[in-house]
């Protein structure tokens, strides 16, 4: 069974600038997250959809953070324009479906992101 | 809100050494709690949980124990192996989804 992949692994930019990260999830899974990793903190959640609606996006930077899932499958993330602080690693993870019952999350390698 | 403490590293240890990982968190209800281990280069892998109170999570030799009384998720491991190194995460989940992380362990085995 294929992961949840994403892409770049790794991007270098100036400050200012745009960037925008992608992510497929294992095929079936309905929820998908974005997760914020500073060196040396744990992952915070950024933004959560079921299939292509938000569930929470209480703690994303809406001024300059943007996500989507338009079909229910991959999504992407953007940043625009970017700050010193948004560097970082950005996780993606699925699972099967958010509930009352624990769903398991499963987690791609991340994007680190490195603004100049 | 939640929130989860973990003890800082690196933890550093020779081969076979035994293993403690602190962890303790804050949460209201009764939270469902985690050990996440991620390899250098590797996204988070989940290693094991506990959804209830005295209720032991274990998986390739590592062990948590649910304590509701002091509100911790010690992780444990009987003899580390050199490719235990890593970075282990303490989490919870309350009631929806949501994961809560710590900051993070690293171990570091020597042979």
């Amino acid at each position: 069974e294929a992961g949840v992949a994403q892409s770049p692994r790794y991007k270098i930019i100036e400050k200012r600038q745009s960037v925008a990260f992608w992510c497929n999830p294992i095929s079936g899974h309905a929820t998908l997250y974005w997760y914020q990793q500073i060196l040396g903190q744990g992952p915070k959640l950024l933004i959560q959809f079921q299939n292509n609606g938000v569930v929470d996006d209480s703690q994303l930077p809406k001024d300059r953070f943007s996500a989507e899932r338009l079909k229910g499958v991959d999504s992407t993330l953007k940043i625009q324009p970017a700050k010193l602080e948004d560097s970082a690693v950005y996780l993606c993870a699925s699972s099967l479906e958010a509930g009352s019952s624990y769903n398991e999350q499963f987690f791609g390698p991340g994007t680190r992101l490195t603004v100049l | 809100g939640n929130s989860v403490t973990q003890m800082e590293g690196p933890v550093t240890l020779s081969e076979e050494a035994f293993l403690t990982i602190n962890c303790t968190y804050t949460a209201t209800g009764y939270p469902s709690l985690f050990w996440y281990v991620q390899y250098p280069g590797e996204g988070l892998q989940l290693l094991l949980k506990a959804t209830k109170a005295d209720d032991k999570g274990s998986n390739k030799g590592f062990e948590a124990t649910y304590r509701k009384e002091t509100t911790s998720f010690h992780l444990e491991k009987g003899s580390v192996q050199v490719s235990d190194s890593a970075v282990y995460f303490c989490a919870l989940r309350g009631g929806g989804s949501t994961l809560t992380f710590g900051k993070g362990t690293m171990l570091l085995v020597s042979p």
